[in-house]
């Protein structure tokens, strides 16, 4: 168990829709980072968040979003789905601000799976 | 811009059987290197690491050399077993400007060991 909890596992949802997935990182982690994973393009990093603000970002769309709040879970909204968007969605956390230093390790959850029908 | 290169997939192999999964990487300046695994039903774990050129990560029996004349780090395992079935992705870490830095996974790869 990494100590990363991401709800629901399982999301299944229409075109058109807006959903929004939540990450609780591991105890004492001020980093949260959102990745998706989908078959043709692997892992891709979306965004991060240290101790509430934006950190860094990735190849998120502008129908996607997230914030971390100040208890540091943090939520990716996703807006306007497409089918494309069917992946799995991972949450990790680490305990630094970033950048990921040599010694920085990312804990990551069990991902939640969406699938857009 | 960054990039990674796993070898396609999928792997089956038999119990005891020899590993290697090849991983190339483009990018500039000095990146550190990582392998991780998903089990079946569970997020990513580190399985390895190396940080500089000509370090070795080892983890778990695996190992990976981190070769910068050749841009690679392939994972490699003497005697793989039913556990090791899993899916193994390569990834690179480099730091941008400012206080940024992200990873860059490989697609991954499918390993299946049969007993």
């Amino acid at each position: 168990d990494s100590g990363v909890t991401q709800t629901p596992k399982h999301l299944i949802t229409a075109t058109g829709q807006r959903v929004t997935l939540r990450c609780s990182p591991r105890s004492g982690d001020l980093s949260v980072y959102w990745y998706q994973q989908s078959l043709d393009q692997g892992l891709q990093f979306l965004i991060q968040y240290y101790n509430g603000e934006e950190r860094a970002k990735g190849n998120i769309l502008e129908r996607f979003s997230a914030q971390q709040f100040p208890d540091l879970h943090s939520e990716l909204n996703l807006s306007s789905l497409e089918l494309g968007d069917s992946a799995l969605y991972f949450c990790a956390s680490s305990g630094g601000r970033g950048p990921l230093s040599t010694n920085e390790k990312l804990f990551f959850g069990s991902g939640t799976q969406l699938s857009v029908l | 811009g960054d990039s990674v290169t796993q070898m396609e997939g999928p792997i089956t192999l038999p119990e005891e059987a020899f590993l290697t999964i090849n991983c190339t990487y483009t990018a500039t300046g000095y990146p550190s290197l990582f392998w991780y695994v998903q089990y079946p039903g569970e997020g990513l774990q580190l399985l390895l690491k190396a940080t500089k050129a000509d370090d070795k990560g080892s983890n778990k029996g695996f190992e990976a050399t981190y070769r910068k004349e050749t841009t690679s780090f392939h994972l490699e395992k003497g005697s793989v077993q039913v556990s090791d079935s899993a899916v193994y992705f390569c990834a690179l870490s480099r730091i941008y400007t400012g206080a940024n830095s992200k990873l860059t996974f490989g697609k991954g790869i499918t390993l299946s060991v049969r007993p």
